[in-house]
């Protein structure tokens, strides 16, 4: 069965510092997509990005940058020089593409605290 | 253009009672998903539809909850003889293809008192 863990349920950090959210993800598929999403306290989910496990190249968008690796099984999401705005709760998610249920199965969400 | 749009943004019932959660997808989506959120989890899978049909209803609790999208667009999520356990915020998500990026809307708060 599928399943995603983020193992780290809060961080806080000061602005402008580095941070990076693990995501761990099980899945008897070979081909799968992996996701991102934010949460800000707004409630409303924001999709972030959408990796398939083809492409494991590493990608970046401004101060996001996603690391992509098949052999630990990770899809860990880092914010450079974070800001206040950044304050949210993350989740990874998964979505196979046989088998399992067709929807996205999403981890418990790391919750993210950026202080001015 | 519009996004994901949910109604009523809040219901509150009382247990024993039937309520239903409308949901109105991105225009030209064909995949349409329910999830529900509890306090402090991610969003848990409940449905997912594929034009007018219901493709994998997998992640609904027990048969008192259902779900409808008769004509592919607009989908009524409908819960009978609701349970305090039923609490949650109720997500719907369009795409336009499964496993391509889904959008969320904003959910509706369901308090069952």
């Amino acid at each position: 069965a599928q399943k995603v863990t983020q193992a780290q349920t809060e961080i806080s950090v000061v602005e402008k510092e580095d941070v990076t959210l693990d995501c761990v993800y099980e899945t008897r598929d070979t081909t799968y997509y992996l996701f991102w999403y934010k949460q800000p306290p707004s409630g409303e989910l924001v999709f972030l990005i959408r990796r398939n496990s083809f492409d494991e190249q590493n990608e970046i968008s401004g101060r996001y940058s996603w690391n992509f690796q098949k052999s630990t099984s990770s899809f860990n999401f880092t914010i450079t020089a974070s800001q206040v705005v950044d304050s949210a709760v993350y989740f990874c998610a998964l979505s196979e593409s046989r088998g399992g249920a067709d929807g996205l199965t999403f981890g418990k969400g790391t919750h993210l605290i950026i202080q001015p | 253009g519009a996004g994901v749009s949910q109604t009523p943004s809040n219901k509150v019932t009382e247990k024993g009672k039937y309520v239903e959660l409308r949901c109105d997808p991105i225009s030209g989506h064909t995949a349409l998903y329910w999830y529900r959120q509890s306090l402090g989890q991610g969003p848990e899978f409940l449905i997912y539809f594929q034009g007018t049909g219901a493709a994998d209803d997998s992640g609904l609790p027990n048969d008192r909850f259902f779900a409808v999208r008769p004509e592919g667009s607009v989908s009524t999520l409908k819960i009978q003889r609701t349970e305090r356990g039923d609490s949650a915020v109720y997500l719907c998500a369009s795409s336009d293809y499964r496993g391509n990026e889904q959008f969320f809307g904003p959910g509706t708060r369901l308090t069952v008192l």
